[in-house]
């Protein structure tokens, strides 16, 4: 079973601090995503990578960086943490960029920036 | 820009109704994925769905692939309290054009 893991379940950080979140996966996928989960809004989609060191922007990726050392993990970091980013944060892999992969999830970190 | 529908946003139904929930596109997308987010996890695919026009099974869960490429519907039967959870549509199209729907959060009620 593909197996993805995210380093904290529950994360409580004050505004202006640098947040990092972890994410591996243990499938040897080549992508990579990180997104967040708002009430009424969905997932959307902050930044994904489709090989070590690569990364592409996605809908929303303003206040955010990742990176991608390492094919296995993605992290997803939070230079100066502000309150409307509290949110829920989910990392998710796929074998390859075809519309036809399925997306894999990790259970999410729930972010607190007070 | 692309305008992606999911509704309703939230349903309250009791155990042993089916349940029907639909998602529907301004654009054309080569194929819908349903996924489920149980409380406290990550989602977790379904069903999903490849062609225009697919009616597919997977035990209660029915779902179908619009016959515009524009939307799709959920269906379960029978309802049972482990159905409660969020639902998302999650369609597909060209260059990695990947949409998640708003949700659909379901509870039932014993």
């Amino acid at each position: 079973d593909v197996k993805v893991t995210q380093s904290s379940r529950y994360l409580v950080k004050r505004t202006g601090e640098k947040v990092f979140l972890e994410c591996v996966q243990d499938m040897d996928h080549e992508n990579m995503f990180w997104y967040r989960q708002d009430p009424g809004l969905g997932l959307r989609l902050i930044y994904f990578s489709y090989d070590v060191k690569m990364k592409e922007k996605g809908d929303i990726p303003e206040g955010y960086s990742v990176s991608r050392e390492k094919k296995e993990r993605f992290s997803l970091i939070l230079e100066s943490a502000s309150t409307n980013q509290t949110s829920m944060y989910l990392c998710a892999s796929s074998i390859g960029t075809s519309e036809y992969n399925e997306q894999f999830f990790g259970p999410g970190t729930r972010l607190t920036v007070l | 820009g692309q305008q992606l529908n999911q509704s309703p946003q939230s349903m309250f139904i009791q155990e042993g109704e089916d349940v029907s929930m639909n998602c529907t596109s301004s654009s054309i997308f080569n194929t819908w994925l349903w996924y489920k987010q149980d409380p406290g996890e990550g989602p977790v695919l379904l069903i999903a769905l490849y062609k225009a026009g697919e009616l597919t099974s997977n035990g209660r869960l029915t779902a179908q692939f619009g016959i515009t490429r524009k939307d799709s519907f959920l269906n379960i039967s029978a309802s049972i309290p482990s159905d409660v959870g969020i639902y998302f549509c999650a369609p597909r199209g060209n260059n990695n054009d990947m949409r998640f729907g708003a949700g659909t959060r379901l509870t039932v009620k014993p």
